[in-house]
């Protein structure tokens, strides 16, 4: 069965700085990939896609993430946090030509922005 | 373009009782996904619906049940609600039912049950 891993359910960043969210899915054929946000009690934000092609997306916000087959991941940055990104992030999968169109959710990374 | 419109916002249930959670996806979009989200397993599909007919199904009891409308609408129903149902409940709609398409999601329904 398809899973994403998210390392860190909290993350802290200085304003400024980096962010860098991580996340690991498991997949022996390629896998679409997501990544969104949400903010509290709000629903999801879609952030970026992988879908084919490049392997470096760009969405919205100043986030990007980069697909790495080879260590079958999908972190997600941004040069420069903002008060603003404070939110709870989701990486998520879903799976190509196995009849099933879900998206499978990792835990989710909470990201606390310091001023 | 109106977004995913999802009502109630907020329900309170008391157990025992059925509820019914109401989607209306993007215009022109035929794909709805509902999701469970809770603090303990996180977000978990529980159905997804094109063009009137279920695709697939999450892992949950036979109490938790959906459709879909001839105009994509679409509504799930929980019977005999249990305090562990309590969560936020996610409609997402799509154009298509293909793999590349992401999701557009509503604001949610939060269901409190008592």
């Amino acid at each position: 069965a398809q899973s994403v891993t998210q390392l860190g359910s909290h993350v802290s960043v200085s304003e400024g700085a980096l962010v860098l969210l991580r996340c690991n899915y498991s997949s022996s054929v390629p896998p679409y990939l997501f990544w969104y946000v949400q903010y509290p009690n709000q629903g999801l934000q879609l952030l970026l896609k992988y879908t084919t092609g490049a392997t470096l997306v760009k969405g919205i916000n100043g986030f990007e993430a980069e697909f790495k087959k080879s260590e079958t991941s999908f972190h997600l940055t941004k040069p420069s946090a903002h008060m603003s990104d404070a939110a709870e992030y989701f990486c998520a999968v879903k799976y190509s030509g196995a009849g099933s169109y879900q998206l499978t959710f990792g835990k989710g990374t909470k990201l606390s922005v310091i001023p | 373009k109106a977004g995913v419109t999802q009502t109630p916002r907020y329900l309170i249930k008391t157990r025992g009782q059925q509820v019914t959670l109401s989607c209306s996806p993007i215009s022109g979009h035929r794909s709805v996904s509902w999701y469970q989200q809770t603090p303990g397993q996180g977000l978990q599909f529980l159905f997804e619906y094109f063009s009137e007919t279920q695709r697939n199904k999450g892992n949950f009891p036979g109490r938790f049940s959906g459709r879909q409308f001839s105009n994509s609408r679409s509504e799930m129903n929980v019977s005999t609600l249990e305090l562990g149902d309590s969560a936020l409940y996610l409609c997402a709609s799509s154009l298509w039912d293909r793999e590349n398409y992401g999701y557009t999601f509503g604001s949610g329904t939060r269901l409190t049950v008592v």
